[in-house]
């Protein structure tokens, strides 16, 4: 069955630099979620969207930016990136159809290192 | 405010041990509930949820999980623990808009 699929895996930036992950969520499903994970930590949300409108905010830097396609597909776009923003970068979508509060399904993540 | 508590930061159980790993959640409105694994630098994957209905439900891998609204508890269970079980276990809260994560239970499985 398909899955929800990240691009890239890993992403090695330098300081300043900026970075866009790549979130293709399961088809048909209309519900697509940001997490970010450092090392040792539980995911933390970052953003969410429903049929391509911010549904919800998280602990979000302002120096990142996210959108939903009309595709469904999701790109999270970060700039001045810090060092501390070196993390696993989850994605996750669900179907609103099903139900309310379904399951979501996580992508493998982006493992960004910023040096 | 929704938030979930994983009071147990690390837990070591030996292969073919009973294993119980506690969750308590926060939150105003009914629980949806959900229980994930992660292996080291890998994603979450779903181990079993809770939308309504029997309070005890069975997940993959021979996990089940029994929510008790009186304690606010969703604990995740197995009757005997395989050396494959060995990672992050993550409780989870949906409010709709985003999962709340608890921080986290770390399992070793020793021989």
């Amino acid at each position: 069955a398909a899955g929800v699929i990240q691009s890239p895996r890993h992403l090695i930036k330098e300081k300043r630099e900026t970075a866009t992950l790549k979130c293709y969520p399961i088809p048909r499903h209309d519900t697509v979620y940001w997490y970010q994970q450092g090392p040792g930590q539980d995911p933390q949300f970052l953003i969410s969207f429903y049929e391509k409108m911010q549904s919800d905010k998280g602990s979000i830097p302002d120096r990142f930016s996210a959108q939903q396609f009309s595709d469904y597909h999701s790109e999270l776009n970060m700039s001045s990136l810090e060092l501390g923003d070196s993390a696993l970068y989850f994605c996750a979508s669900s179907s609103r159809e099903t139900g309310w509060n379904t399951e979501a399904f996580f992508g493998q993540g982006t493992r960004l290192t910023v040096v | 405010a929704q938030s979930v508590t994983q009071p147990d930061i690390h837990i070591t159980v030996s292969e073919g041990a009973s294993l119980e790993l506690r969750c308590n959640y926060s939150y105003g409105a009914t629980p949806y509930l959900f229980w994930y694994v992660q292996s080291p630098g890998q994603g979450l994957q779903l181990l079993l949820k809770y939308f309504s209905g029997d309070t005890l439900v069975q997940g993959i891998k021979g996990f089940e999980a029994e929510f008790k609204r009186s304690q606010s508890s969703f604990n995740l269970r197995k009757p005997s623990v395989h050396w494959s079980d060995a990672a992050e276990y993550f409780c989870a809260v949906n409010t709709g808009n985003q999962f709340y994560f608890g921080t986290g239970t770390s399992l070793t499985v020793i021989p």
